[in-house]
């Protein structure tokens, strides 16, 4: 595997249901990133890890909990969802330098469309 | 905080036609600029970038410039084809607030179809 891969990539879950979504990068990156990508609306930043230290929580609800065990892999566990959960969310990586203004390059993987029924 | 406005879509194009996305953007500090491309079924994929002012990023036949005094970073091609019909963002990066690790801040894409 190349680059960064993201399981599954569809998911339909009931309301009730708990579910993880799985993301792993094959590029000795030391940061990742979980993205919200709704219709109609920008791609939202939902959690940061360096050093798999969370570093940004932008505000998302409760419902979903990230995990980062090692730089390479990262989950959102998903537990009592909205159907307004819907959508494709995608995971990132980077190579974060603890100094310097070197601009950090984004890889995403190609994303989990997750259906809330 | 920051932000980054895109010109709205979807953009209908003929083959062979000259493209231009507005991109235009609010940072408190000094950022750097991307264009990303998403395929159809795909993830984003980064196009190109500029770091600083008056830098130009180009890649595949797209090109843009960095422009510090009108916080823009429109892109353009010169002659579209089918296979460039994708959805097209605008970001930046900056520091979060942690100063950490940078964060992107996304526009809310453009999509672009180029007929035949």
């Amino acid at each position: 595997e190349t680059g960064v891969t993201q399981t599954p990539r569809h998911l339909v879950m009931g309301m009730t249901n708990k579910k993880s979504l799985k993301c792993e990068q094959h590029l000795g990156h030391n940061a990742m990133y979980w993205y919200k990508q709704s219709a109609k609306k920008p791609l939202e930043l939902m959690f940061v890890y360096n050093f798999k230290e969370q570093t940004e929580n932008n505000s998302v609800p409760s419902r979903f909990s990230p995990e980062c065990p090692n730089s390479s892999h990262l989950f959102l566990h998903l537990h009592t969802l909205q159907p307004e959960d819907s959508a494709l969310y995608l995971c990132a990586s980077s190579q974060e330098f603890l100094s310097g203004n070197l601009y950090n390059e984004q890889f995403f993987g190609p994303g989990t469309r997750l259906t809330v029924l | 905080g920051d932000s980054v406005t895109q010109m709205e879509g979807p953009v209908t194009l003929s083959e062979e036609a000259f493209l231009t996305i507005n991109c235009t953007y609010t940072a408190t500090g000094y950022p750097s600029l991307f264009w990303y491309v998403q395929y159809p079924g795909e993830g984003l994929q980064l196009l190109l970038k500029a770091t600083k002012a008056d830098d130009k990023g180009s890649n595949k036949g797209f090109e843009a410039t960095y422009r510090k005094e009108t916080t823009s970073f429109h892109l353009e091609k010169g002659s579209v084809q089918v296979s460039d019909s994708a959805v097209y963002f605008c970001a930046l990066s900056d520091r979060g607030s942690s100063g950490s690790a940078r964060q992107l801040t996304f526009g809310s894409g453009t999509q672009l179809t180029v007929l035949p």
